[in-house]
């Protein structure tokens, strides 16, 4: 139990271009998901705290107009990463946590961004 | 600020000995604690989780918390080549951030 997916699992895109990432919990109900940036060799990096069905908060730092962070259902919520240019490029890794108090969060596999 | 640190290694093992991974934090009301281990390239996965002080054994892994001093362990018997990687220490830190806090990591090399 407590999986999650993240699609894709690794994109290249042109300077400029917009890349949405999808996290899936897939076999539960995840009220809080969380996006987390990794760059080579250092520790993970949280972007954002996206609750389902409210705007995401975003940490400090983090801009929101440039990734755009959507929860519209339970088992699902989005990144889109708009404008995206080199310094982009990244390990991004989303985790869920499960409804009912549970403070366990669950990892996905992660989507490996670069941007050319 | 709400902190969790860890050495950041590389710690080294032997194949067979016991490695030993320590984490202190500074929310004093922190009663979740976490242990990940992420490999190179790959997002973290969970190993245990521990909530009350003492040991919590799995497998060929030991959580040890201490809450007085604010202290959080991880063994791992018989270290294997496989466990080689980088361990993560998480908090949860409730009463408005409702988040996990990370470490940097610790990365273990267990060499055979």
């Amino acid at each position: 139990g407590a999986v999650v997916s993240q699609h894709p699992s690794w994109v290249i895109c042109k300077s400029g271009t917009s890349v949405k990432i999808e996290c899936r919990s897939l076999d539960f109900q995840a009220t809080t998901m969380f996006w987390y940036r990794q760059f080579p060799k250092q520790s993970l990096m949280l972007m954002a705290t996206s609750n389902e069905g409210s705007k995401a908060t975003y940490e400090q730092g983090v801009e929101k107009d440039k990734f755009l962070i959507n929860h519209a259902s339970l088992t699902l919520s989005t990144l889109t990463v708009t404008s995206a240019h080199p310094e982009d490029s990244s390990f991004y890794i989303c985790s869920a946590r499960m409804g009912q108090g549970g403070d366990t969060q669950y990892f996905g596999p992660g989507t490996r961004l670069t941007v050319l | 600020q709400k902190e969790v640190e860890q050495n950041s290694g590389p710690l080294s093992v032997p194949e067979g000995a016991i490695a030993s991974l320590n984490c202190t934090y500074s929310d004093r009301g922190s009663q979740s604690f976490f242990w990940y281990r992420q490999y190179s390239g790959k997002s973290p996965e969970l190993i245990m989780s521990i909530y009350s002080n003492g040991d919590k054994e799995d497998g060929r892994f030991t959580a040890q918390l201490n809450k007085a001093s604010q202290y959080v362990s991880l063994l791992i018997r018989d270290s294997q080549p496989s466990d080689s990687a980088t361990y993560l220490c998480a908090v949860f830190i409730s009463g408005g951030y409702n988040k996990l806090i990370f470490g940097a990591g610790t990365r273990l090399a267990v060499h055979p």
